[in-house]
């Protein structure tokens, strides 16, 4: 059973940094596209970004709103995901999803954590 | 970046009914789109693919369709369980996008 479990949300102040992980477990994680999806409260989904495997760059793109303040990266040696958040906004404070695909060939979130809340506030 | 409009943002319909949720981009995106519902307190699921693919599991009351630039949602006879969000997501270039979300309530 494939299973993403995130951590490390919590309350930060606007200008602060925060790290999230995504711990997988399940699937093959090293062959695996791994996405963040966030949704502020009562809003929708927005895409933040993706990282590709290590076999294929280890690329990433990321949305407009957190380009240059957002890293993704991943460690497959533990079968986690981060996402470094910094010169965190307001704007900013959402559940955090770790997401990832069905398998091979698939482009979009199939499987999704339970999320991680950032609340950024003075 | 791509522009995913979606209509209505919200609708009320009764158990039985038929509903059509539409999505439109800002420029072509072949079939490269995806539908999602997401419940209260819950992570989205995905019901379909590829713009007409039914995800494995999901009920075939569900069904997608289109191409290009509009894409359509279609929930036959519908059911108590139907009742949540529902939003497309583009992935035809970086960086994805979402839907707005269309609220669908018991009328």
């Amino acid at each position: 059973e494939v299973q993403l479990v995130e951590s490390g949300g919590g309350l930060v102040k606007p200008g602060g940094s925060l790290r999230l992980s995504c711990a997988a477990s399940g699937f093959t994680f090293n062959i695996a596209w791994m996405t963040w999806v966030r949704q502020a409260p009562g809003k929708g989904l927005e895409w933040v970004g993706r990282i590709t495997t290590n076999t294929d760059g280890g690329t990433t793109d990321y949305a407009a709103p957190v380009k240059g303040r957002f890293t993704i990266s991943r460690d497959d040696s533990k079968n986690t995901v981060y996402l470094q958040m910094n010169s965190l906004k307001t704007e900013d404070t959402a559940v955090y999803y770790c997401t990832t695909v069905s398998g091979y060939g698939d482009l979009i979130p199939y499987h999704w954590g339970q999320g991680t809340l950032v609340t950024v506030s003075s | 970046d791509i522009q995913m409009t979606q209509s209505p943002s919200s609708l009320s319909a009764s158990v039985g009914d038929r509903v059509t949720i539409t999505c439109r981009a800002s420029q072509g995106i072949r079939n490269d789109l995806g539908w999602y519902q997401q419940k209260p307190g819950k992570a989205p699921k995905r019901l379909i693919y590829a713009a007409s693919s039914l995800q494995s599991g999901v009920p075939s009351r569900f069904s997608g369709s289109g191409s290009g630039t509009e894409f359509t949602l279609t929930i036959n006879s519908l059911q108590p369980e139907d009742f949540a969000t529902y939003y497309c997501l583009q992935h035809n270039s970086y960086p994805y996008t979402f839907g707005q979300g269309t609220k669908l309530e018991i009328k």
